[in-house]
């Protein structure tokens, strides 16, 4: 089974700075086949980046994905306020279809 | 705007038997591959089955094979789950969840419902 590990566990930011999350997968992921998810308290996850770069629709390009093999992350360019929530990777190549254990970014 | 509403979860005893229902709107249902994924505080999100357009093909976790049947209503624009043998370790927040990609799916998920909540306990 492939296991995504995330890091930082919680980082602590504030509004206007710079977020860079990271997910190390256990073999290597296709980039077409990671994404991430950002959740907020009592809401279901919302899709924010597929095939490792692209913005799923209506999300603001302040948020950017990369990376390839087994190192991927994402980029929040500028923090708002609404950004402060969890992420989580996921993998979509291997059946077991994983998430990441999440990276929650909190108001410093 | 895409919807989907999830019902039918509760409080069950184990080795007890529930059926969730995904009532979906604001998109073309037959279109897509739907799924099922389920959350806890201690293991996470987790990925608990999934089904094609047509219903064809099925695919669920190791976790609950055997246990659970996925399937779905196109006529209906509705998503199931019949869960059996109810574990204790099945006690979650169940999502239904729309696939990205059209027919067979990509497994990435772009429109969830609010959950439901499922608790095995006597």
């Amino acid at each position: 089974e492939i296991v995504l590990t995330q890091s930082p566990g919680t980082l602590s930011l504030s509004p206007g700075e710079r977020a860079t999350l990271s997910c190390r997968a256990s073999q290597i992921v296709s980039s077409s086949y990671l994404a991430w998810y950002q959740q907020k308290p009592g809401q279901a996850p919302r899709l924010l980046i597929y095939g490792a770069s692209s913005r799923a629709t209506g999300i603001p390009d302040r948020f950017s994905g990369s990376g390839s093999g087994t190192d991927f992350t994402l980029t929040i360019g500028r923090l708002e306020p609404e950004d402060f929530a969890v992420y989580y990777c996921q993998q979509s190549g291997f059946s077991s279809y994983s998430f990441g254990q999440g990276t929650k970014l909190e108001i410093k | 705007e895409v919807q989907l509403v999830e019902s039918g979860g509760g409080l069950v005893q184990p080795g007890g038997s529930l059926r969730l229902s995904c009532a979906a709107s604001g998109f073309t249902f037959d279109d897509y591959a739907m799924h099922w994924v389920r959350q806890t505080p201690e293991k996470g999100l987790e990925w608990v089955s999934g089904i094609s357009w047509n219903s064809v093909y099925t695919g669920y976790a190791d976790s609950v094979k055997g246990r659970f049947t996925i399937s779905r209503d196109n006529a209906k624009n509705s998503l199931y789950l019949q869960m059996n043998s109810l574990r204790a370790e099945d006690t979650a927040l169940y999502f239904c969840a729309k696939d990205h990609e059209q027919w067979f799916g990509s497994h990435i998920f772009d429109y969830w419902g609010q959950g439901i909540v499922v608790t095995v306990s006597s």
